[in-house]
C-alpha cells in the first residue's frame, strides 16, 4: 500500500468544521482512499472512503483532490466525541481486504 | 450487530509466563485480523485469516506467537514466554469478505502489561 502522510495534531474549536488533510502523492490508479479513526481507549473505526469522486455519509465528507495525490477528511460541526486520532489509508483494490498499513494519524483534539 | 468482541480487556502477568486472548468476529465475517498497538503509533499488522486458514503472518510474530481460528469462527492469540516487549494493545478486527472496500470492524482490544 501507498504511503500517506498526515499532519502529527490538529485542534479545532467544538461546533466549528474540522478539514483533515492527508497527502498521499504516490497513488496509484487501483487505490482506495480510507478513512478510519480511533477514540481514546477503544479500537478504530471506519469512517469513510472513496476512489475519485467526493464521498458524503452520515459521519463526515470526504473531498478528493483531482489529480488524487491529497484529500481531506471534513467533520462538518466538530465535537467533543470527535476528539480521536485519524487515519488516512490507501487500500488497493487489487489486493482484496488485506491487513490495513496505519500510519501515525493526525490526532484531532476539540476544544469546548 | 453485537460487534467485534475481545477477551480479557486486561491482563498483567509477569515476564515468562504465556498469555492467552479470544477474539469473537462478527458473526458473518469470514475474515480477522489482528494486529498490535504500542503507546503513540498506529496499530501494526500481526497476522489475518480467511475462514480457518491463516493467510499471511508478519514478521513482528515471533515463534513465540501463535494464532488459531478453528472452525473459522472465534479466535486466539497465544504468546509464550511473555516479554517485557510484549506489552502492547492487541486489537481483532473482521471483515465480511475479501473485497478491499469492506471496512473492518475492530474490537476495543486486550492491553497487555508485563511485570
Amino acid at each position: 500500500d501507498a504511503k500517506t502522510t498526515q499532519p502529527n495534531s490538529m485542534e479545532s474549536n467544538e461546533e466549528e468544521p474540522v478539514h483533515l488533510p492527508c497527502n498521499h502523492s504516490t497513488i496509484s490508479g487501483t487505490d482506495y482512499i480510507h478513512w478510519y479513526r480511533q477514540l481514546p481507549s477503544q479500537g478504530p473505526e471506519y469512517v469513510i472512503h472513496g476512489l475519485t469522486s467526493n464521498v458524503n455519509n452520515r459521519m463526515a465528507s470526504l473531498a478528493i483532490a483531482e489529480d488524487r495525490k491529497s484529500s481531506t477528511l471534513i467533520l462538518h460541526r466538530a465535537t467533543l466525541r470527535d476528539a480521536a486520532v485519524y487515519y488516512c489509508i490507501l487500500r488497493d483494490v487489487r489486493s482484496g481486504n488485506t491487513p490495513l498499513v496505519f500510519g501515525k494519524g493526525t490526532r484531532l483534539s476539540v476544544i469546548a | 450487530d453485537t460487534g467485534v468482541s475481545q477477551n480479557p480487556r486486561h491482563k498483567i502477568t509477569k515476564r515468562g509466563q504465556n498469555v492467552t486472548f479470544r477474539c469473537d468476529p462478527i458473526s458473518e465475517h469470514n475474515r480477522l485480523y489482528w494486529y498490535r498497538q504500542t503507546l503513540g503509533q498506529g496499530p501494526e499488522f500481526l497476522t489475518y485469516f480467511q475462514n480457518e486458514a491463516q493467510l499471511e503472518k508478519s514478521r513482528l510474530l515471533s515463534d513465540r506467537f501463535s494464532a488459531e481460528r478453528p472452525k473459522g469462527s472465534f479466535s486466539t492469540l497465544e504468546i509464550q514466554r511473555t516479554e517485557q516487549g510484549d506489552s502492547a494493545m492487541y486489537l481483532c478486527a473482521s471483515s465480511l469478505d475479501q473485497y478491499s472496500n469492506q471496512p473492518q470492524h475492530f474490537g476495543d482490544g486486550t492491553r497487555l502489561s508485563i511485570l
